[in-house]
């Protein structure tokens, strides 16, 4: 069973940009959550689809944001870059809505802003 | 503000002794806790959880912890091996059953 793709791998952007981030769930899995991870952060939570809906939501910006498709793949779009915003994004799938129950992670996307 | 806390950035363990990773909450309303593992460049991968009805969870080498009177938790591993090298992640749910993150300990097993 193929797991949890993350594409690109790596992306480097300048300030002022926008980026689109994608991710591609275990087939069957219909949740899909959206982690930035900072060093000494730990994983900071973005949001949360689950039936093309966005059923949670962390604290972060208006620039950050995200959908989902039909086929349960997601998408990440951060508009208006800021140098802050150098982070690895971390894609993670599960069968059902909720964290209560283990999720399965992609390998990431290593942004950096220029 | 902090909910989930893992105080030690890193730690180091011999081979074949045990290791000991800690993990502090602060919201007793948080009643299932997970540890992930990540190596370099790759995701976190799922270890072990432990439900707040529970004291402990054992899972071959793998053993967590949960004190919630303390409002701590601890993985143990034992024996430690090369593989185990990596950073680790304690992870809790909240009330809207989204996944709380400590910002991880990076485990070195020293041959």
């Amino acid at each position: 069973k193929a797991g949890v793709t993350q594409t690109p791998r790596y992306l480097i952007k300048t300030r002022g940009q926008q980026v689109t981030l994608s991710c591609s769930p275990i087939s069957g899995h219909r949740s899909v959550s959206w982690y930035q991870q900072t060093p000494g952060q730990g994983l900071q939570f973005l949001f949360e689809y689950f039936s093309e809906t966005q059923r949670n939501k962390g604290n972060f910006p208006g620039r950050f944001s995200g959908r989902q498709f039909s086929n349960s793949r997601s998408e990440m779009n951060v508009s208006t870059l800021e140098l802050g915003d150098s982070a690895l994004y971390l894609c993670a799938s599960s069968l059902a809505q909720g964290g209560n129950q283990p999720q399965h992670f992609g390998d990431g996307t290593r942004l950096s802003i220029l | 503000d902090q909910q989930v806390k893992q105080n030690s950035p890193s730690l180091s363990v011999q081979e074949g002794r045990i290791s000991i990773l800690n993990c502090d909450y602060t919201n007793s309303m948080f009643d299932y806790f997970l540890w992930y593992k990540k190596y370099p460049a790759e995701g976190p991968t799922f270890l072990i959880s432990i439900s707040s009805i529970k004291d402990k969870n054992e899972d071959g080498r793998f053993t967590v912890f949960l004190n919630k009177s303390a409002k701590h938790l601890s993985l143990h591993i034992v024996p430690s091996q090369p593989g185990d090298s990596a950073v680790y992640f304690c992870a809790s749910i909240d009330s809207n059953y989204q996944l709380i993150w400590g910002a991880g300990t990076k485990l070195i097993i020293k041959p």
